[in-house]
């Protein structure tokens, strides 16, 4: 079965730097999402991007992230300078319609120190 | 507004008995439902959809769930617990007549099966 993959599967970085969360969803997918987990908690809902455009977002997805689709294939999430309570497990996510089954990666787990 | 409780937090089942892991949801629109399992250090699967067929739906490793509407539920049940089964589960719902296209997590219920 296709898969979504996510890379890398473990990111560490210091606080205030910037990091680049890659993924690349199932190749006939049109609907791309971004969530997170911090541990412990509940799975959030970060952002969705449709037609190469955000098409939701969380109150968590500040000026400080960003989402781009640079080449029909990846699907990158950006946090410009990163907080502690930015550490969580970040999973990708796609779907091929609206409303559909999500197909998600296995996870990035971000540790800000 | 949407939104998803999971009843238990911890569920703790001996192996070869019955799993029931609650869930209930408020949507103002007709929902579609899922449960995604995610074992430890593994990303999240899915277990089963819910999308406006069969109110009674079956996923893989022998979980069902079943629609009610009436009840606004769609709990999670095995009839015969595996030590593999240990894991998180999470009840999700997507509305699909609106134009936003986000799904909506419980909290999750953690799932123990005493050998």
């Amino acid at each position: 079965e296709p898969e979504v993959t996510q890379t890398p599967s473990h990111q560490v970085t210091q606080m205030g730097q910037e990091v680049i969360l890659r993924c690349v969803p199932i190749s006939n997918h049109l609907y791309f999402y971004w969530y997170r987990q911090i541990l412990g908690q509940k799975v959030e809902f970060l952002v969705s991007f449709y037609n190469n455009e955000i098409s939701e977002k969380s109150e968590i997805f500040d000026d400080q992230f960003s989402v781009e689709r640079p080449d029909g294939s990846n699907f990158t999430l950006k946090i410009r300078s990163t907080k502690l309570e930015d550490s969580a497990m970040y999973f990708c996510a796609s779907s091929p319609k609206r409303g559909e089954k999500l197909f998600f990666g296995s996870g990035t787990q971000l540790s800000v120190l | 507004a949407q939104s998803v409780t999971q009843l238990d937090s911890h569920v703790s089942v001996s192996e070869g008995t019955p799993v029931l892991l609650r869930c209930n949801y408020s949507s103002s629109y007709s929902p579609s439902l899922f449960w995604y399992v995610q074992h430890p250090n593994k990303g999240l699967q899915l277990l089963l959809k819910y999308t406006s067929a069969a109110t009674l739906v079956k996923g893989i490793n022998g979980f069902e769930a079943e629609f009610k509407k009436s009840e606004t539920s769609f709990h999670l049940t095995k009839p015969s617990a595996h030590m593999s089964d240990a894991a998180e589960y999470f009840c999700v719902v997507s509305d699909r007549d609106v134009a936003g296209n986000q799904f909506y997590f419980g909290t999750g219920t953690s799932l123990t099966v005493i050998p």
